[in-house]
């Protein structure tokens, strides 16, 4: 079964940063890209990065280019998003989420519970 | 950046009924459309990917077409479980979804 384990959030002041995890099982996580995911309160979904199964590869979102660092250690199943510069804007539970492939796959087939980061003063 | 527009963005409906969802992406995606249900609370569930290609175990009531610029969801037989919101996402490039649509009873 795949399990998808996010943790780390919490509150954090504005221009501070935040570095959330997932751990993965159940499934061979060097093989899968994986994505992080975003939803602020009452509000949509917006993928903020993504990076390939192999880590070679990241991809982000205007919204964080140059603030946020996707990363991953394939010998601990586990998958890390650095926030840095945190803006309120930045609140969010952020979901981690397994692609169908591994390379630039956005297709999101297993999502984790997410954590909530909270940015204010 | 390509932006995906979901109507309606309410949708009130009846046990037993069909209803459609419509997703219209602001330039031609071809055919890389995923859709996804997501109850209060809960991470989203990938429905359909590929416009209409449906993820394993997912109930064939849910079928979904298109190409291009505009997309639906279709579920034939609302069920009591099928109340929630539903959103589409374009990977033609990077991946953005829509708003949402939340169907109510």
């Amino acid at each position: 079964e795949v399990q998808l384990l996010a943790s780390g959030g919490g509150l954090v002041q504005p221009g501070g940063s935040r570095r959330i995890s997932c751990t993965a099982s159940g499934f061979t996580f060097s093989t899968y890209a994986m994505s992080w995911v975003r939803q602020a309160p009452g509000k949509g979904l917006e993928r903020v990065s993504g990076i390939t199964g192999s880590g070679d590869t990241t991809y982000y979102a205007d919204s964080v280019k140059g603030r946020f660092t996707i990363s991953r250690d394939n010998s601990r199943n586990a998958l890390y998003l650095q926030m840095n510069s945190l803006r309120a804007e930045d609140t969010a539970i952020y979901y981690c989420a397994k692609a169908d492939c591994g390379g630039d796959c956005k297709v999101l087939n297993y999502w984790g519970q997410g954590t909530l980061v909270t940015v204010s003063s | 950046d390509i932006q995906m527009t979901q109507s309606p963005s309410t949708l009130s409906a009846s046990v037993g009924d069909r209803v459609t969802i419509t997703c219209r992406a602001s330039q031609s995606i071809s055919d890389w459309l995923a859709w996804y249900q997501q109850k209060p609370g809960k991470a989203p569930k990938l429905l359909i990917y590929r416009t209409s290609s449906l993820e394993s175990g997912v109930s064939s009531r849910f079928s979904g077409s298109g190409f291009g610029t505009e997309f639906t969801l279709t579920i034939s037989s609302l069920q009591p479980d099928d109340f929630a919101t539903y959103y589409c996402q374009q990977y033609e490039n990077f991946s953005t979804f829509g708003q949402g649509t939340k169907l109510e009873i």
